[in-house]
């Protein structure tokens, strides 16, 4: 089955740019989407389609996914980002897939 | 914006089914795709299935013999049933539309497999 791997967790001072990798085989010829996910809180979408931001979501997001690896940058991070990131994959033989999930600390 | 909302019952003993529902406001359940996805606690992600606007299904490899999910366009509302259940599916279990990424979801309902 179809696995993607995120690191467990990251570290950013604010103001900083934060970046969270996620690896799976040939990721790029597939669709790769994140979200945040604050505790006790339901996902938000906040990239879709590699790197597309849904309305109401800072600019300071922003996704790429090439090769093996899609990446989320956060620019100019704040607090209020502190939460864990999940990036998940989707296309017609793999159907849906998440990540494990990334811890983001702003410190 | 469209709403969802999951429903049911928070305790399920082993070996019997779970039955959630979602209710959608702001849209029209024939239109769009409608997903479940479950977090057990602590843990990540995992998708469990959609279903397309005419009630056309695809799930997780892993679930498929188990799930089912159903439309009742008449309530507006899509279900999810998971039968056999085992202390492995205790989890908050989430409604949301889409199916290649889900934009929308409901606040989830946690799910307790225990006799």
């Amino acid at each position: 089955s179809y696995e993607l791997t995120q690191p467990p967790s990251v570290s950013v001072s604010p103001g900083q740019t934060a970046s969270i990798t996620c690896s799976g085989d040939k990721l790029g010829s597939k669709f790769a989407c994140w979200y945040q996910q604050k505790p006790g809180q339901s996902p938000v979408l906040i990239i879709y389609q590699d790197n597309k931001r849904p309305s109401g979501i800072p600019e300071r997001f922003s996704g790429s996914n090439s090769g093996n690896t899609a990446t989320l940058t956060i620019s100019g991070t704040q607090a209020m980002d502190e939460a864990d990131f999940y990036c998940q994959a989707w296309d017609s033989s793999t159907e849906v897939v998440f990540g494990g999930g990334t811890k983001l600390t702003v410190l | 914006q469209m709403q969802l909302q999951e429903s049911g019952p928070g305790l399920v003993k082993p070996s019997e089914t779970l039955s959630l529902t979602c209710t959608v406001s702001g849209g029209s359940i024939s239109s769009y795709y409608w997903s479940w996805i479950r977090q057990p606690p602590g843990k990540g992600l995992e998708w469990i299935g959609y279903s397309d606007y005419s009630g056309s299904t695809n799930f997780n490899p892993s679930l498929k013999s188990r799930a089912t999910i159903s439309l009742d366009t008449s309530k507006n509302q899509f279900s999810l049933k998971l039968s056999s259940v085992t202390a492995a599916d205790t989890a908050v279990y989430y409604c949301a539309t889409g199916m290649y990424y889900f934009e929308s979801w409901g606040q989830g309902t946690l799910v307790t497999v225990s006799s």
